[in-house]
């Protein structure tokens, strides 16, 4: 089974700086996707960045970063010039690729706590 | 386009009772999955429908149900509630089964008194 760790429960940032949120994952797959997703007061998940384990440029969206290490099983976020509406709780989640009757399936990891300094 | 539509927003349901949520997702979106999210257990998977066929689920007991109907609407049953079935239930839909853009609503929070 796939697991998703994210060590950190809380982390802080001051408005402006950057963070680097961390998340490792065990699989024995070797085609899968991973997924960071933001989850604000409003309690929608929004999907901030996508993956795809096949490829092995990191993804970028605007402010928003991973550094993927495949043989590591470490996907991390790093989010440039941080701003007050970045606050919120991040997840990791991991997805197989395709095949099988698991992947539909999101695992998502236990989420860390952003808070942005003004 | 209207996002994926969760209701009722807010439930409070007593314990042994039985409750149904609904999701109305994406216009055009096939797939539609659910999950728990608890402060303890985090985000859990329950099932994932697809054209009205439940095509994954989760390690949940029996009580948990579901079914999607013929315009991709889903409904989730929980019978028999407990208190540890308080939690806030998140919908998300995609065009198909396996759709890396899944895109949730925000979710119906339950409470077994």
């Amino acid at each position: 089974a796939q697991t998703v760790t994210q060590s950190q429960p809380e982390m802080s940032v001051q408005e402006a700086e950057t963070v680097t949120l961390s998340c490792t994952y065990d699989t024995s797959e070797s085609d899968y996707y991973l997924f960071w997703y933001k989850q604000p007061p409003s309690r929608q998940m929004i999907l901030v960045i996508r993956q795809e384990a096949y490829k092995q440029q990191n993804a970028t969206e605007n402010r928003f970063s991973v550094n993927f290490q495949k043989a590591a099983k470490s996907f991390s976020l790093k989010i440039s010039d941080s701003q007050l509406g970045d606050a919120a709780m991040y997840f990791c989640a991991y997805r197989r690729r395709a095949g099988g009757t698991s992947y539909g399936k999101l695992t998502f990891g236990q989420g860390t706590i952003l808070t942005v300094h003004p | 386009k209207a996002g994926v539509t969760q209701t009722p927003r807010y439930l409070i349901k007593t314990r042994g009772q039985q409750v149904t949520l609904s999701c109305s997702p994406i216009s055009g979106h096939r797939s539609v999955s659910w999950y728990q999210q608890t402060p303890g257990q985090g985000l859990q998977f329950l099932f994932e429908y697809f054209s009205e066929t439940q095509r994954n689920k989760g390690n949940f007991p029996g009580r948990f149900s579901g079914r999607q109907f013929s315009n991709s609407r889903s409904e989730m049953n929980v019978s028999t509630l407990e208190l540890g079935d308080s939690a806030l239930y998140l919908c998300a839909s995609g065009r198909e089964v396996g759709e890396h853009g899944y895109t949730f609503g925000s979710g119906t929070r339950l409470t077994v008194v």
